[in-house]
């Protein structure tokens, strides 16, 4: 299994729900990211998780909640998101230096 | 946080053409990669070249970096409607498994 799946593949909630979003990898890599990618930019990295601890934050706010359960797993729970939180989301994972991406989670805050 | 800069910002050619598009950037690298997007979807890895290196092929694609310039550039050679997307490339940094992207050239190759 050479890929990195991602659910769901459009998400849209309103400023008050909670959900989350699972990203999941078979390729025993043990480094994972998420990313935020608005449209016509570059991916932003939000956090990376190494042998699932969480090793960066790029200083994104508490209403996004990465969660590492296993080596296999990431998630990103949120929660009171706001409509600029409205993009593309990318998990990823490490082999060496070459980064596996899933293909995202499209998400709309109304 | 962004370390590339990449030029053009979009690309159109004729089917058949090559496309080249350059990157920028600031900081000392072990090494830069690049990756393609397609429309709305996830990046896809094309290549890896090493700070030592200074030129790598991959089927189509030529990449050349140069140290002293800092930049680098992606070739495309004998295009298709397929190759159709955006391409970022991205250094990685002194912190471990973080990579820096640049803005992105849009490439339309047209039939």
């Amino acid at each position: 299994d050479t890929e990195v799946t991602q659910t769901p593949k459009h998400l849209v909630m309103g400023m008050t729900n909670k959900k989350s979003l699972k990203c999941e990898q078979h390729m025993g890599h043990r480094a994972m990211y998420w990313y935020k990618q608005k449209a016509k930019k570059p991916p932003e990295l939000m956090f990376v998780y190494s042998y699932e601890k969480l090793s960066i934050n790029e200083s994104v706010p508490s209403r996004f909640s990465p969660e590492c359960p296993n080596s296999s797993l990431l998630n990103l729970h949120l929660h009171a998101l706001q409509p600029e939180d409205s993009a593309l989301y990318l998990c990823a994972s490490q082999d060496d230096n070459e980064q596996f991406f899933g293909p995202g989670t499209r998400l709309t805050v109304l | 946080s962004q370390q590339g800069e990449e030029d053009p910002q979009a690309l159109s050619i004729q089917e058949g053409e090559n496309a080249t598009m350059n990157c920028s950037y600031k900081t000392s690298i072990n090494n830069l990669q690049w990756y393609r997007q397609n429309s709305g979807r996830g990046l896809v890895h094309l290549i890896l070249i090493r700070s030592n290196e200074r030129e790598k092929h991959s089927g189509r694609l030529r990449v050349t970096l140069d140290t002293s310039k800092k930049s680098s550039s992606l070739l495309i050679t004998a295009s298709r409607a397929a190759d159709t997307a955006s391409y970022f490339c991205a250094t990685d940094s002194p912190m471990a498994y973080k990579l820096s992207f640049g803005a992105g050239t849009t490439v339309t190759v047209r039939a």
